[in-house]
C-alpha cells in the first residue's frame, strides 16, 4: 500500500532557529500533499496544500513566510518552521494524495520549541 | 460551507461490546468519506474509504456506511477490544483534494 514516511518524528529545537521537517511518497507519485498542525485535544489544522512543482497555496491566519513549504518533486515535501517560538510547538503531519489515492498520512513529527 | 460532525466525543464501553461512532456533514456533493484513527501522539492510520458512488466499505471488524442523502456515515466497530481504544476522525474530501475534518470521538474500551 501507499506509504508516506515522515521525518524527524521528534525534534526540539532553541527559540529562534529553523526546523526542517521532510514528507516522502515511497511508492507513489504525491501530487498534492497537506500540511497539518494538531494541537493538544484538539482537531487537525489545515495548514497549507501543495502541488508539485507549484506554490503552496496557505489556508488563512497561517504565515506564509514562517512555514515555507517546498515540492519540488513528485515525491518530497518539506514544511521549514522559520525562526521557531515556543507558541509554535505543535505536532505536524503531512499527508499526500496521488491519481486514485485516497490520503495517507505521514506519521507525525513532534516539535518542541524550547 | 461544508461541516463535519462527530457525536459522540467521547465514548467508553466495555470490551466486547458491538459500537457505532457517527459522523455528519452539511454538504453532499463530497468526492468520498475516509475514516482514521489516531493514537495519542501519533500519526493517522487510515482505516476505511467510501467513494461517493458506494454505500459501504468493510476491513475486518470494521465498517463504514455513507448515506449522502442524508448527510451521514457510520463507522461500526464488532467485539471490541482494548486496542480498539483511540480517537477516531472521520473527514470528507471535497473535489478540490481537501479535507474537512471532523473534531473526532475518543474511544475508550474498558477490559
Amino acid at each position: 500500500g501507499a506509504v508516506v514516511s515522515q521525518h524527524p518524528s521528534r525534534v526540539i529545537c532553541k527559540s529562534g532557529t529553523s526546523v526542517k521537517i521532510e514528507c516522502r511518497s515511497l511508492d507513489f507519485q504525491a501530487t498534492t500533499m497537506f500540511w497539518y498542525r494538531q494541537f493538544p485535544k484538539q482537531s487537525l489544522m489545515l495548514m497549507a496544500t501543495s502541488n508539485e512543482g507549484s506554490k503552496a497555496t496557505y489556508e488563512q491566519g497561517v504565515e506564509k513566510d514562517k512555514f515555507l513549504i517546498n515540492h519540488a518533486s513528485l515525491t518530497l515535501s518539506t514544511l521549514t518552521v522559520t525562526s521557531a517560538h515556543p507558541e509554535d510547538s505543535s505536532f505536524y503531519i503531512c499527508s499526500a494524495s496521488g491519481t486514485g489515492f485516497g490520503y495517507t498520512f505521514g506519521s507525525g513529527t513532534r516539535l518542541t520549541v524550547v | 460551507k461544508q461541516e463535519v460532525t462527530q457525536i459522540p466525543a467521547a465514548l467508553s464501553v466495555p470490551e466486547g461490546e458491538n459500537l457505532v461512532l457517527n459522523c455528519s456533514f452539511t454538504d453532499s456533493a463530497i468526492y468520498n468519506l475516509q475514516w482514521f484513527r489516531q493514537d495519542p501522539g501519533k500519526g493517522l492510520t487510515s482505516l476505511l474509504l467510501i467513494q461517493s458512488s458506494q454505500r459501504e466499505q468493510t476491513s475486518g471488524r470494521l465498517n463504514a456506511s455513507l448515506d449522502k442523502s442524508s448527510g451521514r456515515s457510520t463507522l461500526y466497530i464488532a467485539a471490541s477490544q482494548p486496542g480498539d481504544s483511540a480517537t477516531y476522525l472521520c473527514a470528507v474530501r471535497r473535489g478540490n483534494y481537501q479535507l474537512i475534518w471532523g473534531a473526532g470521538t475518543k474511544l475508550i474500551i474498558k477490559p
